[in-house]
């Protein structure tokens, strides 16, 4: 079956920290993959998506996630933080047709002033 | 625009009454999804629509979920005998075309609890 994993559940940091996000999948097959971020009382929302082509994706917010196929992984970066990236971050998988929508359990992103 | 809205955004019943949960996905997107998202989990894939059918349902967990988009709008989902297993935020999404390539906009989601 396909899944996702996160691999930490809560990552603490202080501003102009780098942040990495670890996203790893299980998936046989071409995939499309996601980071969507949910801010304190927001809705979910597209960080950045990767469908093919270059393995650097970059988003909004000057974040940016690399895939790569070898080790099944979409690893979320952002060179430096600020206190207004505290949120929720889910990484997500889909096959090639979008089917089989599967996200992480999430990664907390608590940012100190 | 609008956004994704759904209603209510908190419903409290108890185990074993039918609930219904609405979803007005963003006008012009012809797919719509829902999500069952349960405390310190992500988002669960329960069933995707293009149009009014239903294009995908293999996430709703048994036959005591169901849910319609009759006119290719508006969606419900529907819980019949309810559990408190079922207690969780149910998240509603919805794009210009299907899974995949698109964007994904969600509401803010229903808070179900059964007690």
């Amino acid at each position: 079956a396909q899944s996702v994993s996160q691999h930490n559940h809560h990552v603490i940091l202080s501003e102009a920290a780098s942040l990495e996000l670890g996203c790893n999948y299980s998936y046989g097959g071409t995939v499309n993959l996601f980071w969507y971020v949910q801010y304190p009382g927001q809705h979910l929302q597209l960080l950045l998506k990767y469908f093919s082509g270059d393995p650097l994706v970059k988003g909004i917010k000057g974040f940016e996630a690399e895939f790569i196929k070898s080790k099944f992984s979409f690893n979320l970066r952002k060179p430096s933080v600020q206190w207004s990236d505290t949120a929720e971050y889910f990484c997500a998988v889909t096959g090639r047709y979008g089917q089989n929508f599967v996200f992480g359990p999430g990664t907390r992103l608590s940012v100190l002033p | 625009g609008a956004g994704v809205s759904q209603t209510p955004s908190n419903k409290v019943t108890e185990k074993g009454k039918y609930v219904e949960l609405r979803c007005d996905p963003i006008s012009g997107h012809t797919a719509l999804y829902w999500y069952r998202q349960s405390l310190g989990q992500g988002p669960e894939f329960l069933i995707y629509f293009q149009g009014t059918g239903a294009a995908d349902d293999s996430g709703l967990p048994n036959d005591r979920f169901f849910a319609v988009r009759p006119e290719g709008s508006v969606s419900t989902l529907k819980i019949q005998r309810t559990e408190r297993g079922d207690s969780a935020v149910y998240l509603c999404a919805s794009s210009p075309e299907g899974f995949g390539a698109y964007e994904q906009y969600f509401g803010p989601g229903t808070r179900l609890t059964v007690t």
